[in-house]
């Protein structure tokens, strides 16, 4: 699992209100990204950073933010979590073999917005 | 808008048989590709990564890249029950910051 860690790993919350996701990491990978999964749509990406304080957006940003402090630490925050929202959601960091592209994700976060 | 297209099935395979999964992307500049093996609830796991014209072989896997005609595929040889997941392909651009995946196969082998 490349040293990745997701909590919580479940959560049920009700619309409106807002909901903060975090992604550690233990070997200091540059590249961290946000990506949700549902059904029929396969992984689409959020969010990502390349470095403490530089993060862009991925192809399905609205409604999410995210922030990097830390090297180890990205957190996603969804403002104020609607229905749509509910998802499958996996952290990654992109590795550093020397070759461009390979991620490698963490355990993924349940999050149901009721 | 990159695109990553891949059959949803399920691909139903017997064990022992080669299972042949495809997957055709859009961005003609995509230097990187990949393919990740999925089980049900869990998260995303990478098997093969190829990066030029040609066959890549790894145990039982073969990946396959033909860029001329935007496709990439994967051979599972010697199919097992352990094989049955979701298979995910993953497409890389120029700088390799980003990853585009199709929407992935879901891989049947029955004893």
């Amino acid at each position: 699992d490349a040293g990745i860690t997701q909590s919580p790993r479940h959560k049920v919350t009700e619309t409106g209100t807002p909901v903060t996701l975090r992604c550690h990491q233990t070997e200091n990978h540059r590249y961290m990204y946000w990506y949700r999964q549902d059904p029929g749509h396969g992984l689409r990406l959020i969010h990502y950073s390349y470095g403490v304080k530089d993060t862009d957006k991925g192809e399905v940003s609205d409604g999410y933010s995210v922030s990097r402090s830390k090297t180890e630490d990205f957190l996603l925050t969804l403002e104020s979590a609607t229905s749509s929202q509910t998802s499958v959601y996996f952290c990654a960091i992109r590795g550093t073999s020397g070759r461009a592209g390979e991620q490698y994700f963490g355990p993924g976060t349940r999050l149901t917005v009721t | 808008q990159k695109e990553v297209e891949q059959n949803s099935g399920p691909l139903s395979v017997p064990e022992g048989a080669i299972a042949s999964l495809n997957c055709t992307y859009s961005d003609r500049v995509s230097q990187s590709f990949f393919w990740y093996r999925q089980y049900s609830g869990k998260s995303p796991e990478l098997i093969m990564s190829i990066y030029s014209n040609g066959d890549k072989e790894d145990g039982r896997f073969t990946a396959q890249l033909n860029k001329a005609s935007q496709y990439v595929s994967l051979l599972i040889r010697d199919s097992q029950p352990s094989d049955s997941a979701t298979y995910l392909c993953a497409v890389g651009g120029w700088a390799g910051n980003k990853l585009t995946f199709g929407g992935g196969t879901r891989v049947l082998v029955k004893p």
